[in-house]
């Protein structure tokens, strides 16, 4: 099982719901990440787990909350987003040795109304 | 922060013909290598190849290879014999910290 699942793959919330980004992988990879992709821009990191624990926060607006129950799950909460939060969120997870990359979700389009 | 460029916004190719994208990296730290992703419309990034920094050889995989120049520190894409499905973005990237820093990316399309 060699991929990441991200759910769900399109989502639309008004901007005073609360929602959730689900992602889970099976490789047991101990490292992963949210990353934030705006329309023909490159992915910018939002947050690392490493062994279930936060070990960065971009520093991220605190309407973005992460949870990473086990090893094999990252969940990203959402409340009281902004229309600019609309976006594409993807979802990694590495080996803790990076130099083997990071396998990538297939993403959840986020718009914000 | 190490900084990767991609200098072509936008690629096009004929279906059966070879290209060529370009990256550069700006650090002399080798303790990683630098990879390529694909990005369909889907938005799924897809891992295409990896050259590590102490390979003597090019990299390759497929219809994918690596032109590595050290030196230069430049390790471009060159995809051969282009398929319409080939028709995406193209980024470079480079592990640093608990991040992987990206290129801004090459939209390549694949003319019929």
């Amino acid at each position: 099982d060699t991929e990441v699942t991200q759910t769900p793959k399109h989502l639309v919330m008004g901007m005073t719901n609360k929602k959730s980004l689900k992602c889970e992988q099976h490789m047991g990879h101990r490292a992963m990440y949210w990353y934030k992709q705006k329309a023909k821009k490159p992915p910018e990191l939002m947050f690392v787990y490493s062994y279930e624990k936060l070990s960065i926060n971009e520093s991220v607006p605190s309407r973005f909350s992460p949870e990473c129950p086990n090893s094999s799950l990252l969940n990203l909460h959402l409340h009281a987003l902004q229309p600019e939060d609309s976006a594409l969120y993807l979802c990694a997870s590495s080996r803790q040795n990076r130099g083997f990359g990071y396998t990538f979700g297939s993403g959840t389009r986020l718009t914000v109304v | 922060a190490q900084k990767i460029t991609q200098t072509q916004p936008g690629m096009f190719v004929q279906e059966k013909e070879a290209v060529t994208l370009d990256c550069t990296y700006d650090t002399s730290d080798p303790s990683y290598g630098l990879f390529w992703y694909k990005q369909p419309s889907s938005g799924e990034m897809i891992f295409l190849i990896y050259q590590g920094s102490y390979d003597q050889q090019n990299a390759t995989e497929g219809r994918y290879s690596l032109n590595f120049q050290k030196a230069r520190k430049s390790a471009n894409l060159v995809i051969s014999a282009s398929q319409l499905g080939d028709s995406a973005m193209y980024f470079c990237a480079r592990p640093e910290g608990n991040d992987m820093r990206f290129g801004a990316g090459t939209r390549l399309t694949v003319k019929p």
